[in-house]
């Protein structure tokens, strides 16, 4: 079966680092690019930028450019979203997606991994 | 960035009712525009592709029309299941850019 797996949620506080993983089965991880897409708490999707496995070509929405990393290791098949100082702002769903090159047609969702921000 | 509008931003109808969602592109997107569901807690699923083409396994009830800046997401008959927020999604240019959402509850 074709499945992205999210990594946990996450509980963190203001300053701190983290690092989320999507790691993608029953498909060649290197035929599709992944999405990363954020949902603040009962708010609409906002997508934070894409990568391509094969060779780490990145993409990112200038609104999350520099806020975020995204990464892949494709020898194990998966995805990476990070933050070096997290605010309570991020505080939200992260959703991996996959879709073909140029398509942008975001066709297998993971579960989503819950980050919440706090004091 | 291309923006997106969705109307309406809710909807109330009764089972076997059709449903029409309108999406607005602020520019020319060509046919490039994707509609997703999501249910209550769930990630969101894609239900239409390029503007009008069914994804594999989506019931054939629901269907989308349109090009260049107006779209049209329909469920030919509101099923209980149907229960969700649903999205559309520009893919012309990046940064990809999602509408509102639409939230159809049953009445």
């Amino acid at each position: 079966e074709v499945q992205l797996v999210q990594s946990g949620a996450e509980v963190k506080k203001p300053g701190e680092s983290l690092k989320i993983s999507c790691k993608g089965f029953g498909y060649s991880f290197t035929f599709y690019w992944i999405g990363w897409v954020r949902q603040m708490p009962g708010k609409g999707l906002e997508w934070m930028g894409i990568i391509y496995p094969g060779d780490s070509d990145t993409r990112y929405n200038p609104s999350f450019q520099g806020q975020v990393t995204i990464s892949a290791d494709k020898s194990i098949s998966t995805a990476y979203l990070q933050w070096s100082s997290l605010k309570a702002s991020d505080t939200a769903i992260y959703y991996c997606a996959r879709t073909e090159f140029d398509r942008y047609t975001f066709d297998i969702w993971g579960q989503g991994t819950m980050v919440s921000v706090s004091s | 960035d291309i923006q997106m509008t969705q109307s309406p931003s809710s909807l109330s109808a009764s089972v076997g009712d059709r449903v029409t969602i309108t999406c607005q592109a602020s520019q020319d997107i060509n046919n490039f525009l994707n509609w997703y569901q999501q249910k209550p807690g769930k990630a969101p699923k894609l239900l239409i592709y390029d503007a009008s083409n069914l994804e594999t396994g989506v019931p054939s009830r629901f269907s989308g029309s349109g090009s260049g800046t107006d779209f049209t997401f329909t469920i030919s008959s509101l099923q209980p299941e149907d229960i969700a927020t649903y999205y559309c999604q520009q893919y012309d240019n990046l940064p990809l850019t999602f509408g509102g959402g639409t939230k159809v509850e049953i009445k």
